[in-house]
């Protein structure tokens, strides 16, 4: 069981990226995905997350306007968009499958470097 | 926002020493905490959910006690590969992480 997440990003201020996350192994279609971040040296961050089944999503209150996830179940693939890009977004992104309740992020992608640069 | 906040942030002990890490809630959580073990370039591996339940293929080794606001990772006879950063996280309202415990072998 295992998440795979696209590659990295490199995009300049006020640009936006989008991430994927491909379930391999099992079906996300039971769980929820969360999105947490973490910059170098620095704790994770979680930014929010999407119940599959029904597409309901809740995010962190640092994080309400700029980002939006989805999920394609057709496809196993979770995606996190983030707009209007700023330099303190710079980080690695990762997605986690939570598939109990609250029983913890138990499957987790490998990570996406995003950098923010001019 | 629940605020979570480990103790100490790093430590250093010896192979087959016992380790304790502390984490604190802004408010009650019940036993709604996770742990997670991060190595330098990996993501997050879970531990313990449900602040002492071992997920599946984790040594017994490590083990999670608490309810309410205070928590307890043990880590006994550690072993070189323990070598980590260590987070808790509350999943009592929305999500939040503490700020890590870095755990390095003598």
């Amino acid at each position: 069981k295992q998440l795979v997440q696209s590659g990295p990003e490199v995009q300049g201020p006020g640009a936006s990226v989008r991430v994927s996350c491909r379930a391999s192994g099992f079906t996300i279609d039971y769980s929820a995905v969360h999105w947490v971040r973490q910059a170098r040296g620095q704790r994770l961050e979680w930014i929010g997350w999407i119940v599959v089944g029904s597409g309901y999503t809740k995010f962190a209150q640092k994080f309400q306007d700029r980002f939006i996830f989805s999920v394609d179940r057709s496809a196993g693939t979770a995606y996190m968009e983030l707009n209007n890009l700023r330099s303190d977004d710079t980080a690695v992104y990762y997605c986690a499958a939570e598939r109990g309740d609250s029983t913890g992020m138990d499957v987790w992608g490998q990570g996406t470097t995003v950098i923010v640069s001019s | 926002d629940i605020q979570m906040t480990q103790s100490p942030s790093s430590l250093s002990a010896f192979v087959g020493d016992r380790v304790t890490i502390t984490c604190r809630a802004s408010e009650s959580i019940s036993n709604y905490l996770s742990w997670y073990q991060q190595k330098p370039g990996e993501a997050p591996k879970l531990l313990i959910y449900s602040a002492s339940s071992l997920q599946s293929g984790v040594p017994s080794r490590f083990s999670g006690s608490g309810s309410g606001t205070v928590f307890t990772l043990a880590i006994s006879n550690l072993h070189p590969e323990d070598s980590a950063t260590y987070f808790c996280q509350q999943s009592y309202n929305t999500r939040s992480f503490g700020q890590g415990t870095k755990v390095e072998i003598k």
